[in-house]
């Protein structure tokens, strides 16, 4: 069984980048694409993007410019920055297998001095 | 991006009720959408994908219908751990975009 979980700071000053880890337990990493989705009373659930591990990526174009993603497979982890954030940016952040099939279970993060 | 256009926004309805929503797509995704239960403090769970396959480990009164832009879910009776909020979801063409979402409330 394949789980995944989000670790990274719930509070992130504004302008400043917002910064995640998915470690994926349970499975390997190298074999599947892997995506970040938000989630906000405002804006409902969005896409941010996705990985594969050979570092391709798709990432939302609304969100393009300030988005970066990585993968170690060493470490069966895929990491999300977000530059530049304010508090629209406030969201709980999951990470999930590209089937959808597999989810984190979210993590709350913040954005405010 | 594909615009996903959930009806209702909230559905009130009792143990046993038949329960139908519907997501219309802003253009002709084939059959490449997926349906989700979240409730609260939880991730969404995949209850459906491709349109109408079902997946695994979820029940058989959880069904789906459609193709091109029109879609629904239908539970055929409602049982109280139903009661959650229900999304969709297009998959044809990123980004992946969803529906606001379906409140199905106990009446």
């Amino acid at each position: 069984q394949v789980q995944l979980q989000e670790s990274g700071p719930g509070l992130v000053k504004p302008s400043e980048t917002l910064s995640l880890t998915c470690t994926v337990s349970g499975g390997s990493i190298s074999s599947n694409y892997w995506s970040w989705i938000r989630q906000s009373a405002g804006k409902g659930l969005e896409w941010i993007g996705r990985i594969y591990p050979s570092g391709n990526t798709n990432y939302n174009p609304s969100l393009k410019s300030r988005v970066t993603m990585s993968v170690d497979t060493s470490k069966n982890q895929f990491s999300l920055k977000l530059s530049s954030v304010t508090a629209a940016d406030t969201a709980v952040y999951y990470c999930a297998e590209d089937t959808d099939t597999y989810w984190g279970q979210g993590t709350l993060v913040t954005v405010s001095s | 991006d594909i615009q996903m256009t959930q009806s209702p926004s909230s559905l009130s309805a009792s143990v046993g009720d038949r329960a139908t929503i519907t997501c219309r797509a802003s253009q002709s995704i084939s059959t490449y959408l997926n349906w989700y239960q979240q409730k609260p403090g939880k991730a969404p769970k995949l209850l459906i994908y491709a349109a109408s396959s079902l997946q695994s480990g979820v029940p058989s009164r959880f069904s789906g219908s459609g193709s091109g832009t029109d879609f629904t879910l239908t539970i055929s009776s409602l049982q109280p751990e139903d009661f959650a909020t229900y999304y969709c979801q297009q998959r044809y063409s990123t980004p992946y975009t969803f529906g606001r979402g379906t409140k199905l409330e106990i009446k």
